[in-house]
């Protein structure tokens, strides 16, 4: 079973709002990443988590604040976004970071 | 130069032809490469890996992977409507926990 399960699927949220999305995993991966995605564009890597630590943060805004509460689980707790932040946010998988990784199927953020 | 790159398409090919999707890659200390399905509205969907230079093939898909030249390719043979989708190459870099992705290559598969 290869499947990466994202709550909620579609968030609306205000600028002035903290909301969380949800992540979680049953396959004894070891590494965690989220991805930022706009239209038409490739998939962004925002952070990395490696055996619940997070390794990458690839200069993210403190807006986004992730957090790994076990090997199974990922957040990533969202804080007074701006409109430009809507996009489809991906999580991912992988059973060390260097083998193929597997997606969720994302959550639609739009912050209004 | 992009670390990854792609032919931005759209790659339109007549149904049952073979598709032949391209991408060259900068850093030759990359290990890893991936090519992934992305449906319009969907996440990207695994299609195959490789890590050693030659052939991989899985049904109608056949990874080609030239370290030397930096070339990773992808063929479909047998190409149905379905297969109409952005593929996306990935590569990873040696000893580093972060996939690269290129921009994506739109397919048209024509009935």
């Amino acid at each position: 079973d290869t499947e990466v399960t994202q709550t909620p699927k579609h968030l609306v949220m205000g600028m002035t709002n903290k909301k969380s999305l949800k992540c979680e995993q049953h396959m004894g991966h070891r590494a965690m990443y989220w991805y930022k995605q706009k239209a038409k564009k490739p998939p962004e890597l925002m952070f990395v988590y490696s055996y619940e630590k997070l390794s990458i943060n690839e200069s993210v805004p403190s807006r986004f604040s992730p957090e790994c509460p076990n090997s199974s689980l990922l957040n990533l707790h969202l804080h007074a976004l701006q409109p430009e932040d809507s996009a489809l946010y991906l999580c991912a998988s992988s059973q060390d970071g260097y083998t193929e990784a597997f997606f969720g199927q994302g959550t639609r953020l739009t912050v209004v | 130069q992009k670390e990854v790159e792609q032919n931005s398409g759209p790659l339109s090919v007549p149904e049952g032809a073979i598709a032949s999707l391209n991408c060259t890659y900068s850093d030759r200390g990359s290990q890893s490469f991936f090519w992934y399905r992305q449906y319009s509205g969907k996440s990207p969907e695994l299609i195959m890996s490789i890590y050693s230079n030659g052939d991989k093939e899985d049904g109608r898909f056949t990874a080609q992977l030239n370290k030397a030249s930096q070339y990773v390719s992808l063929l479909i043979r047998d190409s149905q409507p379905s297969d109409s989708a952005t593929y996306l190459c990935a590569v990873n870099k040696r000893g580093y926990q972060k996939v690269t992705f290129g921009t994506g290559t739109k397919l048209q598969v024509i009935p």
